[in-house]
Parts: structure tokens; C-alpha cells; sequence
């Protein structure tokens, strides 16, 4: 299994480009995640899928659109890029079996994106 | 807002034990403390969870107190391979996705 894959490793865009980030799980898992993490900071969560076919909101969702494009493929668009959404973008899956809270979230190495 | 407050710092000589804190005194009755590592800019790293009992794996433990409201992770034999940013992290039931504050970086020293 190679766990949770993304493509690009690192990226630059210039302001008002666009680019979509891909991400694929070989888990079988339900639930995946888009998060973005600025120097210094934690992680913040951008979007969210807790099954195929649905995605939600988080914390920091503005200039971000995402689509579930089946159970393995989960990914996110940046329609113009801002200088502000420099940042490395990590993509993660869980089972997420109803109900159960112990599930383990599985992270992918991550995308590093530089907008100028 | 991360439910959960660390150390922003803490340094463990190589071969010791690092014990990390971890304060959620506002934890509901429902909700697990799970605890990731991250590497130097890698993707976090799963470590353990728990929600009440103590909990031993072949990479820590996981000490909670009798209420809940704090727990300390232990790597038993700190290597330089640990140095990180650990993170305390409360999640409830389904899928709620983990919220991470920023951690605790281990310095691990020879």
C-alpha cells in the first residue's frame, strides 16, 4: 500500500493562476481531508469529505474548491492564487466507520506551494 | 480553537525518557486524546489515542489522569529520530476531522 499519495511535491504559481492539487488514497477509507499549514503554525483544515459523494467546510475554506471525485481521489482547486495561500497543503484519510472515534487519520506527504 | 493546551517547547538528553503534557480539561465524556508527531515539514504521524485507560504501543505511552482533564505522553527511550512537534489532540465521535493547535517541539539532545 503506498498510503496517501499527492501530486505536486512543490509548486509556483504566479498571482491569479490556477492549479489543482491531487490527492489518492489506496486504503479504502471513507473520509478524507484537505489541510493547509502556514511556518510556525499548525495545521488548519480547508475542506473535508466524510464520505464519497459529500464534502464540508472548515475552519479556512475561502479561495478553496474541492471535489470527491470518487472513494480513492480527493482534490483542491485553487481558482485564482493569492500570495496568501503560500503554504504547504496536506491531503489525509480515515476509515471512518459511523460513529467510532478512534479512528487514526493517515497524512500524505504534502505540497508545497509558492504563489508570487 | 484547539481544546487542548502544551508546552511550547521541551528538551530530553538522548536515552531518557520524554514525557510530554498535555492539559483538555475541557474533555467530554465521548471524546478520545489522540497524539501525532510531525517530522521536520512531513505529514503528522499517527503515536497512540486513548480515552480513559492507559495505553502502551511499540512507539509510547499514554498516562490520562483519573478525570480526564490532563495526560502525558511518554517515549521511553528518547532517540534523535523523536525530535518533533508533538501534538495533543481531542476528537469526538464519527468523523470529525483532528483540529491542531501548534504543538509541542522535542528537542532531543546527545
Amino acid at each position: 500500500n503506498a498510503g496517501v499519495t499527492q501530486t505536486p511535491k512543490f509548486q509556483v504559481l504566479k498571482t491569479g493562476q490556477s492549479m489543482t492539487l491531487q490527492c489518492a488514497q489506496d486504503m479504502n477509507h471513507n473520509s478524507m481531508y484537505w489541510y493547509r499549514q502556514d511556518p510556525g503554525m499548525g495545521l488548519r483544515l480547508i475542506y473535508y469529505s466524510a464520505s464519497e459523494g459529500t464534502t464540508d467546510k472548515g475552519e479556512v475554506p475561502n479561495g478553496y474548491n474541492v471535489s470527491r471525485l470518487n472513494k480513492r481521489e480527493f482534490s483542491l482547486r485553487l481558482e485564482s492564487a493569492a500570495p496568501s495561500q503560500t503554504s504547504v497543503y496536506f491531503c489525509a484519510s480515515t476509515k471512518g466507520a459511523s460513529g467510532r472515534a478512534g479512528e487514526t487519520q493517515y497524512f500524505g506527504p504534502g505540497t508545497r506551494l509558492l504563489v508570487l | 480553537d484547539a481544546k487542548t493546551t502544551q508546552p511550547t517547547s521541551m528538551d530530553c538528553a538522548e536515552g531518557r525518557a520524554a514525557n510530554l503534557p498535555c492539559n483538555h480539561s475541557t474533555i467530554s465524556g465521548n471524546e478520545y486524546v489522540y497524539w501525532y508527531r510531525q517530522i521536520h515539514s512531513q505529514g503528522p504521524q499517527y503515536i497512540i489515542h486513548g480515552l480513559k485507560n492507559n495505553e502502551t504501543n511499540e512507539m509510547a505511552s499514554l498516562i490520562i489522569t483519573e478525570d480526564r482533564k490532563s495526560s502525558t505522553l511518554i517515549l521511553p527511550h528518547a532517540t534523535l529520530r523523536d525530535t518533533a512537534v508533538y501534538y495533543c489532540i481531542v476528537r469526538g465521535l464519527g468523523n470529525t476531522p483532528l483540529v491542531f493547535g501548534k504543538g509541542t517541539r522535542l528537542s532531543v539532545i546527545a
